[in-house]
């Protein structure tokens, strides 16, 4: 069965810092993959996807960035965190389907304080 | 205009009643759809897909409306557990694989 893991859960970063959020899945190959952000209290903001390895699509002009070295890997990262970057992460991989997109399963997510 | 709006709530209803969900989107050409059900400070999970022609499971109903572009949700008989916020999810078909959620409808089950 296919499985995503996401790490780490809590991260307490300061300003100026750099992040890093890895995401790997397992049981499937070239997933769809995404992460997403909740800011507290608001709905889930799509970042960044990837359609295959080294192919990232941006949706959001922001501090972050994305990679994805191999299939089933997807990072999230920053040179330097700013206070607006805090809140709840999350990656989620999606099954490509042949004709419609299947539904995307999600990670446990990383909630990050920037101080 | 927002790609998928839902009212935001709160809802509190008590105990046994039916609540329904509405959801729009703006893209005509979005081919899949699902509701998800998120906990506080949890990940969002899949509550169900929505088909062309309306699907049922258990007190959980789903409907799609293409022409006025609209999802709803209905749930019957509220249980205490059915608290949570429900999210409306569009997609494109394959080649378009942006995934849009809604801002979240919280309800709230009040015995």
């Amino acid at each position: 069965s296919q499985t995503i893991h996401q790490w780490p859960a809590t991260l307490v970063q300061p300003v100026g810092s750099p992040l890093s959020l890895e995401c790997t899945v397992e049981g499937t190959s070239n997933p769809n993959l995404y992460w997403y952000r909740q800011a507290a209290g608001r709905g889930l903001q799509l970042l960044f996807y990837s359609v295959g390895i080294g192919q990232i699509s941006s949706e959001v002009p922001q501090n972050l960035s994305a990679s994805r070295p191999q299939d089933r890997q997807f990072i999230l990262s920053s040179k330097k965190l700013l206070l607006s970057d805090s809140g709840f992460y999350l990656c989620a991989w999606m099954y490509k389907g042949r004709t419609t997109n299947t539904e995307a399963f999600f990670g446990q997510g990383t909630r990050l304080t920037v101080v | 205009r927002k790609e998928v709006e839902q009212d935001p709530g709160p809802f509190n209803v008590p105990e046994g009643a039916t609540v329904a969900f509405n959801c729009t989107y703006s893209n005509s050409a979005s081919q899949s759809f699902f509701w998800y059900r998120q906990d506080c400070r949890k990940e969002p999970k899949l509550l169900m897909s929505v088909y062309s022609s309306g699907n049922e499971d258990g007190r959980f109903t789903a409907q799609l409306n293409r022409a006025s572009q609209y999802i709803s949700l209905l749930i019957r008989d509220s249980k205490l557990s059915d608290s949570a916020t429900y999210l409306c999810v569009v997609s494109g078909n394959f080649g378009n694989e942006k995934l849009t959620f809604g801002t979240g409808t919280r309800l709230t089950i009040i015995p």
